[in-house]
């Protein structure tokens, strides 16, 4: 595709619902990356994946959050028994490959969620 | 934790006016990068200085480098009203190069 999209663009939950939010990254990226922006903070790295596998889960706020790849394009973030605290865009990059330095991230529009 | 800071962290200027923004890092990085958000939603890469860089331009951008204090400057020419946004460093660090560390941002606003 031409870019980065995720949807939906827009989610409001109940407090205690799950939610899924979708990623499909420019095609032939190999590398899919995905950040936490509060309001008017700066973005929070959660999760990175290289092909299927995610060798840094590090940023994923509690075991609430998770996250799956498959075919080695569209990836899933999860969130289960959402909390208000939730309430953030979420932000899905992509990059041709995570390997060395300098890759560039093509960012996506992002989702914002909000919990009541 | 957060690797980096900006300042100022809101800027006003006229248009016609040149706008710096400044950010400082934690940790050696391979690279520092810039981008601009509008509104809160997706990010636009503006540029990509390497650590052994010290300056470098495009367009109406300029971005330096100093690795021995850990900081970075953007300075944006001639604004224009269409320069209004959040402007946000973002380094990689060198142990970890997949992994962007973002600043917490300044706000920009060029008034028409």
């Amino acid at each position: 595709g031409a870019g980065v999209s995720q949807s939906p663009s827009n989610k409001v939950t109940e407090k205690g619902k799950d939610v899924e939010l979708r990623c499909d990254p420019i095609s032939g990226h190999t590398a899919l990356y995905w950040y936490r922006q509060s309001l008017g903070q700066g973005l929070e790295f959660l999760i990175y994946f290289q092909g299927n596998s995610a060798p840094d889960k590090s940023g994923l706020p509690s075991d609430r959050f998770s996250a799956e790849r498959t075919g080695g394009s569209v990836s899933t973030l999860t969130i289960q028994r959402t909390q208000q605290e939730d309430s953030a865009v979420y932000l899905c990059a992509s990059s041709l490959d995570a390997q060395g330095a300098g890759r560039e991230q093509f960012f996506g529009p992002g989702t914002r969620l909000t919990v009541l | 934790s957060q690797q980096g800071e900006e300042d100022p962290q809101a800027l006003s200027i006229q248009e016609g006016e040149n706008a710096t923004m400044n950010c400082s890092y934690k940790t050696s990085i391979n690279n520092l990068q810039w981008y601009r958000q509008n509104s809160g939603r997706g990010l636009v890469h503006l540029i990509l200085i390497r650590s052994n860089e010290r300056e470098k331009h495009s367009g109406r951008l300029r971005v330096t480098l100093d690795t021995s204090k850990k900081s970075s400057s953007l300075l944006i020419t001639a604004s224009r009203a269409a320069d209004t946004a959040s402007y946000f460093c973002a380094t990689d660090v060198r142990d970890s190069s997949y992994k962007l560390i973002f600043g917490s941002g300044t706000r920009l606003l060029v008034r028409p």
